[in-house]
């Protein structure tokens, strides 16, 4: 079965420094693997998605994750936190089923919050 | 922009009590998901909903919930009777195809608290 961990809970960082949310999974064959972002009172937007083309994938925001096969993480990184990036982020992988009905599980999530 | 529109945002009641949830997706979009997020988690699906059949309820607890999408388009999650540890977020989602590289655009969810 498909799962992820993700790795911290909550992240603090100052404005203008890199953001960096850990992210693992556990999949039995080559993942669709995404990241969402949850604002208070928001629904959830999609900041990227791999699905087996460049293992670098570019988000919104300038946001980035990396999926590394070897390592079975696909971490979210953005080179300068700004303030509206603080929010409840979370990585999830996508179940392939039969008939072509997947389905997202997603981990716990990761608060990130910004301070000036 | 099109958006999954969900109602209402907020929901108290009494456990045992009855309660709905309504939501309408992204017109064309034939598949609809009921998430249920528990405050500090993730969300997890209760049902998946390809144009008016369900193709995933082995999360949906059915003594006391049902779905429906009678004419394939807008939904109702029913919970009857309601007990304390249904408090939680009701997010609705939809997908234009049940295709994993189409996104899956998330409504802003009813807020269930149960007293």
């Amino acid at each position: 079965a498909q799962s992820v961990t993700q790795l911290d809970s909550h992240v603090s960082v100052s404005e203008g420094t890199p953001v960096l949310l850990r992210c693992n999974y556990s999949s039995s064959y080559s993942p669709s693997l995404f990241w969402y972002v949850q604002h208070p009172n928001k629904g959830l937007q999609l900041l990227l998605k791999y699905t087996s083309a460049a293992t670098l994938v570019k988000g919104i925001n300038g946001f980035e994750a990396e999926f590394k096969k070897s390592e079975t993480s696909f971490h979210l990184t953005k080179p300068s936190a700004h303030m509206s990036d603080a929010a409840e982020y979370f990585c999830v992988v996508s179940d392939r089923r039969s008939g072509g009905y997947n389905k997202l599980i997603f981990g716990a999530g990761t608060r990130l919050a910004v301070h000036p | 922009e099109a958006e999954v529109a969900q109602s209402p945002r907020y929901k108290i009641t009494e456990k045992s009590q009855a309660v709905a949830f309504w939501c309408d997706p992204i017109s064309g979009h034939a598949t609809l998901y009921w998430y249920r997020q528990i405050l500090g988690q993730g969300p997890e699906l209760l049902v998946q909903f390809q144009d008016e059949s369900v193709v995933d309820d082995s999360q949906l607890p059915k003594d006391r919930f049902s779905a429906e999408r009678l004419k394939g388009v807008d939904s109702t999650l029913k919970i009857q009777p309601a007990e304390l540890g249904d408090s939680a977020m009701y997010l609705c989602a939809s997908r234009l195809g049940a295709d994993s590289y189409n996104e899956q655009f998330f409504g802003p969810g009813t807020r269930l608290t149960v007293l």
